[in-house]
C-alpha cells in the first residue's frame, strides 16, 4: 500500500512539445506529492509539489494535475527543451519529517 | 545559504575499512536524512533525524552508523561494508512543520565505492 506507480519508463519529446509523466498510489493517507528532477551525478532537485486540496498547480512551465478520486498526479513539462532531459521521479509522504516513498522514475529525452 | 552539502565527493573503501560520509546544512531545518540510490534506481530512505535525535531507522544493517552532532551537521559512519554498498549516498534536510508538508532539500551525494 507504500508504492507509488511512475510511467512511462522513459520519454522522448521534440523541442517545444509537452512533456507528461503519470504516477499513480494507493496510500489515501498521503498528504503531499512532489515531483524532483535529477540529472547524471547529481542529487535529486525539488521542481514542483502538491497537496491533496488543490486539483492544479502551475511553476512556470512545470504543472502538477492531481486527481483525488483516482489516486493518480501527474507532471505536465510545457514548451519542452534539451535542457530537460533528465530523471524525473514522482514521490508521496505522509506528515512532516517522514519517508519520502518514491516511483521508479522517467528518463526524459528532448530532442531538436 | 540555501543547500545542503556533502563531503566527500567520491569515496573508494575496502571492506575492512572505517570511513564517515559528511552532511551540512544552514538552512535552519531541523530534520535531515540519508538516502541510498542505486544506478537507474529511485532513491531509498536509511534514516531520518528530527530535532537530532534518531526518528526513523529503515531497518538498516548496523555496519552503517549514523549520527547529528547538531542541527546542522549529519554524519554516516561506514565500517566493514559489502560490494553491494556501491551506491550514491545522499543527504537531504527540510523543516519540521506542524501543519504537515514534507519539502526535502537533497544534497549532490556521495559516491562510494567499496571495493
Amino acid at each position: 500500500q507504500q508504492q507509488v506507480k511512475q510511467s512511462p519508463q522513459s520519454l522522448i519529446v521534440q523541442k517545444g512539445g509537452i512533456s507528461i509523466i503519470n504516477c499513480a498510489y494507493e496510500n489515501t493517507a498521503f498528504d503531499y506529492f512532489p515531483w524532483y528532477q535529477q540529472f547524471p551525478g547529481k542529487g535529486p532537485a525539488l521542481l514542483i509539489a502538491i497537496r491533496p486540496d488543490v486539483s492544479e498547480k502551475k511553476e512556470g512551465r512545470f504543472t502538477i494535475s492531481f486527481n483525488k478520486s483516482a489516486k493518480q498526479f501527474s507532471l505536465h513539462i510545457m514548451d519542452s527543451q534539451p535542457g530537460d532531459s533528465a530523471t524525473y521521479f514522482c514521490a508521496a509522504s505522509l506528515g512532516t519529517a517522514s519517508k519520502l516513498t518514491f516511483g521508479t522514475g522517467t528518463r526524459l529525452q528532448v530532442t531538436l | 545559504d540555501t543547500e545542503v552539502t556533502q563531503t566527500p565527493k567520491h569515496l573508494v573503501m575496502g571492506m575492512t575499512n572505517k570511513k564517515s560520509l559528511k552532511c551540512e546544512q544552514h538552512m535552519g531545518h531541523r530534520a535531515m536524512y540519508w538516502y541510498k540510490q542505486k544506478a537507474k534506481k529511485p532513491p531509498e530512505l536509511m534514516f531520518v533525524y528530527s530535532y537530532e535525535k534518531l526518528s526513523i531507522n529503515e531497518s538498516v544493517p548496523s555496519r552503517f552508523s549514523p549520527e547529528c552532532p547538531n542541527s546542522s551537521l549529519l554524519n554516516l559512519h561506514l565500517h566493514a561494508l559489502q560490494p553491494e554498498d556501491s551506491a550514491l549516498y545522499l543527504c537531504a534536510s527540510s523543516l519540521v512543520r506542524l501543519a504537515g508538508g514534507n519539502e526535502q532539500f537533497f544534497g549532490p551525494g556521495t559516491r562510494l565505492t567499496v571495493l
